[in-house]
């Protein structure tokens, strides 16, 4: 079946540590996003990618990287600039950008992410 | 500003009574709106979805919603909750255009009692 794959599912950070957590997508899929979810907040949109090779900041982009050199996966990296890591990461995905207005985003299981 | 007010934190119902979620949103064009549900350590699961056409819309797991253009609303409902409903569930609404993004709700905590 086809699906959204996000690992690890727990994963922790030292301090001053970048850390990456894995989206992969077999959905065909051209737009991908990651989300960060922290309690009472709701989903709040980080980084984006309509493509292959290109990508946008969302609304919390600051403290993170991602890179989207394959269709099917879009990394995101926690750097060592985000004070405040700990959350839990929901990776999504849409189909093509004539598609977007009548789909759903499908979403991973998530990565739970904290500071030791 | 595009935005989606889910004004209940926390509800409790009791084991078959009736639910209703509610949900306001702000947005300038004809909105593309979506309700999902997500247990605990777990991703979204999409209950139902609402484009154009009959306002009132079937979902999964007994779910339905309807829209309400005049009141910007868009309530989830269940006739009778069972004990595996208690989850959180999220209101959204997509925001197509250039940026291609959905815009989340607080969420509402729903528990339910034997």
């Amino acid at each position: 079946d086809g699906g959204i794959t996000q690992s690890p599912k727990y994963l922790f950070r030292k301090e001053g540590q970048n850390v990456t957590l894995s989206c992969e997508q077999n959905l065909n899929h051209d737009a991908m996003y990651w989300y960060r979810q922290d309690p009472g907040q709701g989903l709040r949109l980080i980084y984006y990618s309509q493509i292959v090779n290109d990508f946008q900041k969302g609304d919390i982009a600051e403290g993170y990287s991602v890179s989207r050199e394959k269709k099917e996966s879009f990394p995101l990296t926690v750097t060592s600039a985000q004070k405040n890591p700990t959350a839990f990461y929901l990776c999504a995905s849409l189909p093509g950008q004539v598609e977007y207005s009548n789909q759903p985003q499908h979403f991973g299981d998530g990565t739970r992410l904290s500071i030791l | 500003a595009q935005s989606v007010t889910q004004p209940d934190i926390h509800i409790t119902v009791s084991e078959g009574a009736s639910l209703e979620l509610r949900c306001n949103y702000s947005y300038g064009a004809t909105p593309y709106l979506f309700w999902y549900v997500q247990s605990p350590g777990q991703g979204l699961q999409l209950l139902l979805k609402y484009f154009s056409g009959d306002t009132l819309v079937q979902g999964i797991k007994g779910f339905e919603a309807e829209f309400k253009r005049s009141q910007s609303s868009f309530n989830l409902r269940k006739p009778s909750v069972h004990w595996s409903d208690a989850a959180e569930y999220f209101c959204a609404v997509g925001a197509w255009g250039a940026t291609n993004k959905l815009i989340f709700g607080t969420g509402t905590l729903l528990a339910v009692q034997p």
